[in-house]
């Protein structure tokens, strides 16, 4: 499968607390781009980082790119309840995305 | 800009009926993009448009599922005959290839209940 594959499945903190989700994929990628979907709603791009990029911030959020061992990490900083969404890695190669499972974040008040 | 516009927003059918979805791409956005997504399967790319072509419908399930884009504003989906196991979100996404930017934009997407 070209997908990426997410890991942990769901993840439950404090809030205040940070959060990391790893992505891991198999074929080649131009970037790789991270997704929040809110329940029931659309998904909203959160950050893209390129092929030759090792790291990337905005904001709270940092993500991280490691080309040799097909991996990426989202780390989200001082977690807030409004974080609690789903997030998604997406590999792009030639336009298309290919999303992978997607990791449950639950921020706890 | 109000974003990607998906219509209808819920829709609930009986097996065998036709359904179609639309979309109305960000204006100026060269590539639309149709997804489905299920808690079994996930997102799904079903098809893609580049300048009201389709380029690549191979994630599309079966024969029973069709889409068009006529024109730059528009795009359908349609599911017909309709079966239980179509029942799911589908969104509609679009990007612009100029300038640096690569991210898709996403509609609130359809629910689609088949009964």
């Amino acid at each position: 499968s070209q997908q990426g594959e997410e890991d942990p499945q769901a993840l439950s903190i404090q809030e205040g607390e940070n959060a990391t989700m790893n992505c891991s994929y198999k074929t080649s990628i131009n970037n790789l781009q991270w997704y929040r979907q809110n329940s029931g709603r659309g998904l909203v791009h959160l950050i893209l980082i390129r092929s030759n990029e090792r790291e990337k911030h905005s904001g709270r959020l940092r993500v991280t790119l490691d080309t040799s061992k097909k991996s990426s990490s989202l780390l989200i900083t001082a977690s807030r309840a409004a974080d609690t969404a789903s997030y998604f890695c997406a590999l792009d190669s030639s336009y298309k995305l290919i999303f992978g499972s997607g990791t449950r974040l639950l921020v706890r008040p | 800009d109000a974003g990607v516009i998906q219509s209808p927003r819920h829709e609930v059918t009986e097996m065998g009926q036709e359904v179609t979805l639309r979309c109305k791409p960000i204006s100026g956005h060269d590539y639309l993009f149709w997804y489905r997504q299920t808690m079994m399967r996930g997102l799904e790319l079903l098809i893609y448009f580049n300048n009201n072509v389709p380029i690549d419908d191979s994630g599309m399930p079966e024969d029973r599922f069709s889409a068009k884009m006529p024109n730059a504003s528009f795009s359908t989906l349609k599911i017909q005959p309709s079966e239980p196991r179509d029942s799911a979100v589908y969104f509609c996404a679009s990007r612009s290839t100029s300038g640096s930017r690569s991210e898709q934009f996403f509609g609130p997407g359809t629910r689609l209940t088949v009964l």
